[in-house]
């Protein structure tokens, strides 16, 4: 499975802020998926991320919010812009394997927003 | 659209018994794929184990198995031999086959079961 690393682990921001956080795999991948995770909960995709075109949101989360960059087939960034207490969760990214039903997931992100 | 319901919120374990998690879902498609992933503390999500729908040989990873009843949309998870290190989240998946019925690639997950093991 491919090796995912996420920056930065964890962080706490103030309301109103902005914060991005990015995702390296070790291999080249064509479908990126970022998830959040609110506390207690389970994961719930945001978006899917194709290099070359605009990431795909899923129902209940737009672009302004939450844009999303893939400049290459190794790499994405996703944003939370103007945060609120409420955007509190860890962020994970993932990354099809070789068999692509199969997803593997980076280390995620811990967000706390005071 | 496909729902995957896992109705343990948690479970207990003595250390090296046996514990089945409790996996059920929803859907209309005749070939999909579903996956056992285990989240620490750490909250790594780790991938336990994958089953094709299309097959009916049950998956079985070292201590890990899944007892998959497909007609009755059941993909339990079989602990053998419980570890301290087996304490997680289990979180239960399904993932539709690229340019399936429902034209999505993600993965739906239930919602959780919190596994406790006792030494």
């Amino acid at each position: 499975s491919a090796v995912i690393s996420q920056k930065p682990s964890r962080d706490i921001c103030q309301r109103g802020t902005s914060l991005t956080i990015q995702c390296q795999v070790d291999s080249q991948v064509t479908m990126m998926f970022w998830y959040r995770q609110q506390p207690g909960q389970s994961l719930t995709l945001i978006a899917t991320a194709n290099q070359g075109s605009e990431a795909t949101y899923e129902s209940g989360f737009v672009i302004d919010k939450f844009p999303i960059s893939r400049p290459n087939l190794t790499f994405s960034t996703l944003t939370v812009s103007n945060m609120s207490p409420e955007d509190s969760s860890i962020y994970l990214c993932s990354v099809e394997g070789q068999t692509a039903d199969t997803q593997y997931f980076g280390p995620g992100t811990r967000l706390t927003v005071l | 659209a496909q729902t995957v319901t896992q109705s343990q919120p948690e479970m207990s374990v003595q250390e090296a018994e046996t514990v089945t998690l409790s996996c059920t879902y929803d859907t209309s498609e005749s070939d999909y794929y579903l996956f056992w992933y285990k989240q620490p503390p750490s909250r790594q999500m780790i991938l336990v184990i994958r089953q094709e729908a299309y097959k009916q040989q049950n998956a079985t990873e070292n201590r890990f198995s899944v007892n998959f009843q497909k007609a009755a949309k059941s993909f339990s998870l079989k602990i053998s031999d419980s570890q301290l290190g087996d304490a997680a989240m289990y979180f239960c998946a399904y993932r539709s086959p690229l340019g399936g019925l429902y034209n999505n690639n993600d993965m739906r997950f239930g919602a959780g079961t919190r596994l406790t093991v006792k030494p």
